[in-house]
């Protein structure tokens, strides 16, 4: 799996767009994108993949680069629930296929 | 909805005893993982099972780890003996073998060893 990197942490106000950037150079034809959050003392959760489009669903939208080599999650209107290490991973999309978590961005909405 | 349960969510052990770690996936995902995350650091894999079988245990610490999934559905991982070092969140996760978009993660195990 490609590797990632990302900036450790960032702050964003409450109310305002968070963009959280990823870089991923290495990335493969085949190979998606993926974001995940860790809330604090909780499991990672699932919010959004893509592969070389743009996509949005209820919790984020995902954009990407045209050369596939970074992209960004934008979070459209951080509340303070938002508050959590965001991880990008690259990964193939196929069942059976571990998740590599880099270190992620502690991300801390700010009221 | 659905969630992958895990027990217990705190464990406390004293150095040289043996722990264990359950984990019930959601019903019909038949690929389960069991991830380590070391405080300050992102989870790490130790071990995937698809169905009862293991695919992958590269990164388990065969001589005090093993795991286990008899039926193919809820999991154990067990430490024998714990170390100092062991001391970490224990994350269970499960995914669908097709239309494959996101494995669930159970809510972790945090063990202390003292």
């Amino acid at each position: 799996d490609a590797k990632t990197t990302q900036p450790p942490s960032m702050d964003c106000a409450e109310g305002r767009a968070a963009n959280l950037p990823c870089n991923h150079s290495t990335i493969s034809g085949n190979e998606y994108v993926y974001w995940y959050r860790q809330i604090h003392s909780q499991g990672p959760q699932y919010i959004i993949h893509g592969l070389k489009n743009n996509e949005t669903n209820e919790m984020a939208s995902l954009i990407i680069t045209e050369d596939r080599k970074s992209s960004t999650l934008i979070l459209p209107h951080a509340t303070l629930r938002d508050t959590a290490v965001y991880y990008c991973i690259v990964r193939l999309k196929a069942a059976g296929n571990k998740l590599t978590f880099g270190g992620g961005t502690r991300v801390l909405v700010k009221p | 909805e659905a969630e992958v349960a895990q027990s217990p969510r705190y464990k406390i052990t004293e150095k040289s005893q043996a722990v264990a770690f359950w984990c019930d996936p959601i019903s019909g995902h038949a690929t389960l993982y069991w991830y380590r995350q070391i405080l300050g650091q992102g989870p790490e894999l130790l071990v995937q099972f698809q169905d009862e079988s293991v695919v992958d245990d590269s990164q388990l610490p065969k001589d005090r780890f093993s795991a286990e999934r008899l039926k193919g559905v809820d999991s154990t991982l067990k430490i024998q003996p714990a170390e100092l070092g062991d001391s970490a969140m224990y994350l269970c996760a499960s995914e669908q073998s097709a239309a494959y978009n996101e494995q669930f993660f159970g809510p972790g195990t945090r063990l202390t060893v003292l």
